[in-house]
């Protein structure tokens, strides 16, 4: 199994408030990826990594931001959480480097926004 | 974005039964993964499918990739209660994508004992 490990596992919050969530990795892939799944959505990707300090937006970002100051560790945060985050959030590794586009999947957190 | 239709969305089935999961595009895929995934878990890789007529099989699952490279299915055989689970198929972005994927929507599988 790939190395990766998200916390926390679950997680409930309030509305308003500023919620951080950690994906972190030990097989020192390049790529990393934040997803969303909600039922009948399949994933949806939030933002995503190339390199350390390299993001940019997936196809739902608005309301999420996100940092990558070692290649090991992906934070996506929630500046002012709301109910329609509630969500199960996957993160994603992939190195790409020989053309593969495989993804590897952590456990996932369970965040509910009340 | 390049948009993944899976169907069906919901598969009822007893043991021993065969199905098939059906994963449509209206643009050509570059590649295409399946992921299962179990409840309370990521998804799993099962397959990458690369090239068009392409056919894989994972013990009793069956993969193919269609020759236009537009669609794939996964059929599974004697269907177990093992089986039981989410299936996703997702395609890689032409071009300069970074590794993103898109996904479709999944397909929910209830095997009975």
């Amino acid at each position: 199994d790939a190395g990766i490990t998200q916390s926390p596992r679950h997680k409930v919050t309030e509305t308003g408030t500023p919620v951080t969530l950690r994906c972190h990795q030990t097989e020192n892939h390049r790529y990393m990826y934040w997803y969303r799944q909600d039922p009948g959505h399949g994933l949806r990707l939030i933002h995503y990594s190339y390199g350390v300090k390299d993001t940019d937006k997936g196809e739902v970002s608005d309301g999420y931001s996100v940092s990558r100051s070692k290649t090991e560790d992906f934070l996506l945060t929630l500046e002012s959480a709301t109910s329609s985050q509630t969500s199960v959030y996957f993160c994603a590794i992939n190195d790409a480097g020989g053309g593969s586009y495989e993804q590897y999947f952590g456990p996932g957190t369970r965040l509910t926004v009340t | 974005t390049q948009l993944l239709e899976q169907s069906p969305q919901f598969l009822s089935i007893q043991e021993g039964e065969n199905l098939t999961v059906y994963c449509n595009s209206s643009s050509v895929f570059s590649s295409l993964q399946w992921y299962r995934q179990e409840p309370g878990e990521g998804p799993v890789l099962l397959v990458t499918v690369v090239t068009g007529g392409e056919v894989k099989k994972l013990k009793r699952l069956t993969f193919q990739f269609g020759d236009a490279r537009k669609d794939s299915s996964l059929h599974i055989t004697a269907a177990q209660p093992g089986d039981t689970g989410l299936y996703l198929c997702g395609c890689r972005a032409g071009g300069t994508s970074y590794g993103k994927l898109t996904f479709g929507q999944g397909t929910i599988l209830t095997v009975h004992p």
